[in-house]
């Protein structure tokens, strides 16, 4: 079965410093892997996918991630923090299964950003 | 479109009752599924359904029913509510041809259940 490791349940950032929220898989074939972002009181919003082609994905909202195979990892990162990111980050990867494409998430990790 | 929606946003339940969690879409979406949120453990898969009529079991089933009589509507009925079921509930929804890659799933705004 596949699953994803969020390092740190909980970061903290000064605004305008580089965010970078780490996350690992496993997966016993290539994967398809999500940022969603929640913010408070509502529910999850795509951020950015990978799925095939281009290691490294942009999103909305400035963030990006790079898929690396070698280190089964898919890290979110922002070069510069801004006080409207501050949010619950969840990583998932995509499991196939019973005709459907499950999401398998991460414990999530909340950003916080202060002046 | 108004996309996935919720109701009700807050319930609190004594235990033994039973209750039915409202979820709809105006997507046409093929692909919908139940979410439970817990602090520290993520989003777990409880049920989901590919299509009017078919419905599966997700991560953590136990206590929990659904149906999808339309391709719109996707109801989560708790039979007899426990305490451990205490969490917030979010439905999402996706377009489905599996073939061509993972569609983005589009979540609700949750409903939050308390259960005394």
């Amino acid at each position: 079965a596949q699953s994803v490791t969020q390092l740190g349940s909980h970061v903290s950032v000064s605004e305008g410093a580089l965010v970078l929220l780490r996350c690992n898989y496993s997966s016993s074939v290539p994967p398809y892997l999500f940022w969603y972002v929640q913010y408070p009181n509502q529910g999850l919003q795509l951020l950015l996918k990978y799925t095939t082609g281009a290691t490294l994905v942009k999103g909305i909202n400035g963030f990006e991630a790079e898929f690396k195979k070698s280190e089964t990892s898919f890290h979110l990162t922002k070069p510069s923090a801004h006080m409207s990111d501050a949010a619950e980050y969840f990583c998932a990867v995509s499991e196939f299964s019973g005709g459907y494409n499950k999401l398998i998430f991460g414990a999530g990790t909340r950003l916080a950003v202060h002046p | 479109n108004a996309g996935v929606t919720q109701t009700p946003k807050f319930q609190v339940l004594k235990t033994g009752q039973s209750m039915t969690l409202q979820c709809a879409q105006d997507m046409n979406h093929e692909y919908m599924s139940w979410y439970r949120q817990d602090p520290g453990m993520g989003l777990r898969l409880i049920h989901y359904s590919v299509g009017a009529g078919i419905t599966d079991q997700g991560e953590v089933p136990n206590g929990y029913n659904v149906s999808r009589s339309t391709t719109e509507d996707f109801p989560l009925r708790l039979l007899s509510a426990a305490p451990s079921q205490t969490s917030v509930y979010f439905c999402a929804s996706s377009y489905g041809r599996v073939g061509r890659g993972p569609y983005e799933q589009y979540f609700g705004p949750g409903t939050r259940l308390t259960v005394t």
